[in-house]
Parts: C-alpha cells; structure tokens; sequence
C-alpha cells in the first residue's frame, strides 16, 4: 500500500538552513508535493516536483528526489521565524484518481 | 488568502447526529477535493468532485457523502457520527483533476463530536 513517512519535529537556529526529510513507498508515483500549515490556517502549496526531475529550485526552497531511494528532501535557506509551520509531504499517485497521500507533518521550531 | 471558503469554521455535534459543512471554490475552479485531518495527523483523502460527480473516493464508509453544485460549490455530509469523526475537514478546489494542477485549500471546518 501507500505511506509517506516524515519525521515529526525538527528543530533549526534563525538564519541556518532547514532540510526536511520524506520517504514515501509507491514507485508509480508521478509528482510530490510539499505543502506548509501555519496555526489556524489552511494548507499552502509550497512546491512540487515531477517525479523524472532530481530537483528544483525555487528561491529559498530547494526539493531534492531521489527516486531510487524514494527519498525527497526539502530545504529552506536561511530560516526566518515566519517559517515556523508544519511542513507537509504528499505525493499523487497515477491510478488513483490524482488523490493524494500526506505524510503526517514535520513541525518545524526556529530557535532564535 | 485562497478565495475557498468553508463554513462553518467550528462545530460542535453528538454521537449519532448528521452534519453539513459547504464549501466555496475559487472562482473558476471545478473540481473540489475533502480531506479529514485528525489532530497530529496528515490530510486523508475523503473524496473528490469535477463538474458534480464523484470522480474518486478513498477509504471513508458510505456515511460520509457530498455533493457538487452547478456553481461548482459543495458539500460534504456524515451521517450517524462517532466520536473518531472529530477532526478538522479541508476543501481544496481547483481547476481540474490532473496531478500537477494547483488545489487551493480552505481554512477547514473544525468538528468535535462529543
């Protein structure tokens, strides 16, 4: 079956750099996603990556997939106590309607 | 701000109960997705409308059903509530259901069934 897994806490200093970390099980799957929750709010799409890419580049946000592992790593360059969220991995899977499967979230805490 | 809309945003039911939660899309969009989010845990896929039917469906009991209206707005309904329905509910809209379309979520409607 299906699964995402994510560590549920990480913990970075203001101005380091942020990597969270997902696996995920299903190789069919066609692209990833990394959502942001902040209290009280909905889920932001941060970026996504299709799966025949190894990475993508979008200001702060670096993605890395490796597929043969089915690892899939996000970093944020120089954290900002804005980015205090949970961070959120999905990943959609071909064949199942575009639903989407969610690890359960990396807490992300800056320490000042 | 998304411009998807959830009402109401807090709920308060008991056990056996039936409960409606709506959701406006983003103008525009016609496909809408529900998710069930329970504390500590990842969004679960409920199920998904595109132009008013159900267009896919994860592993929730036929007591959990919706519907999608001509202006693409929706509903989702759960009949006899138990208590481990307590969560928070997500609408996502966008515009299709390919998988490299943006969905756009709403704040959710958070359910406590005491």
């Amino acid at each position: 079956g299906e699964d995402v897994e994510q560590s549920l806490f990480l913990s970075v200093r203001e101005g380091d750099s942020s990597v969270i970390n997902c696996t995920y099980t299903d190789s069919s799957s066609t692209y990833l996603y990394w959502y942001k929750q902040e209290p009280g709010a909905g889920l932001q799409l941060l970026t996504y990556i299709f799966s025949n890419m190894d990475m993508k580049q979008d200001q702060r946000l670096t993605v890395l997939l490796n597929k043969k592992d089915k690892h899939l790593s996000l970093r944020i360059a120089d954290t900002q106590t804005g980015d205090s969220a949970i961070y959120f991995c999905a990943e959609s899977v071909k064949g199942s309607n575009y639903q989407l499967i969610w690890g359960a979230g990396t807490k992300l805490i800056i320490k000042p | 701000e998304t411009g998807v809309t959830q009402s109401p945003t807090h709920l308060i039911k008991t056990r056996g109960q039936q409960v409606t939660l709506r959701c406006s899309s983003q103008s525009g969009h016609n496909t809408v997705s529900w998710y069930q989010q329970a504390l500590g845990q990842g969004p679960q896929f409920i199920f998904q409308y595109y132009r008013e039917e159900e267009n896919g469906r994860g592993n929730f009991p036929p007591r959990f059903s919706g519907l999608q209206f001509p202006n693409y707005s929706s509903e989702l309904n759960v009949n006899a509530l138990e208590l481990d329905d307590s969560a928070l509910y997500l609408c996502a809209s966008s515009l299709g259901q390919g998988a490299n379309t943006e969905a756009f979520f709403g704040q959710g409607t958070r359910l406590t069934v005491v």
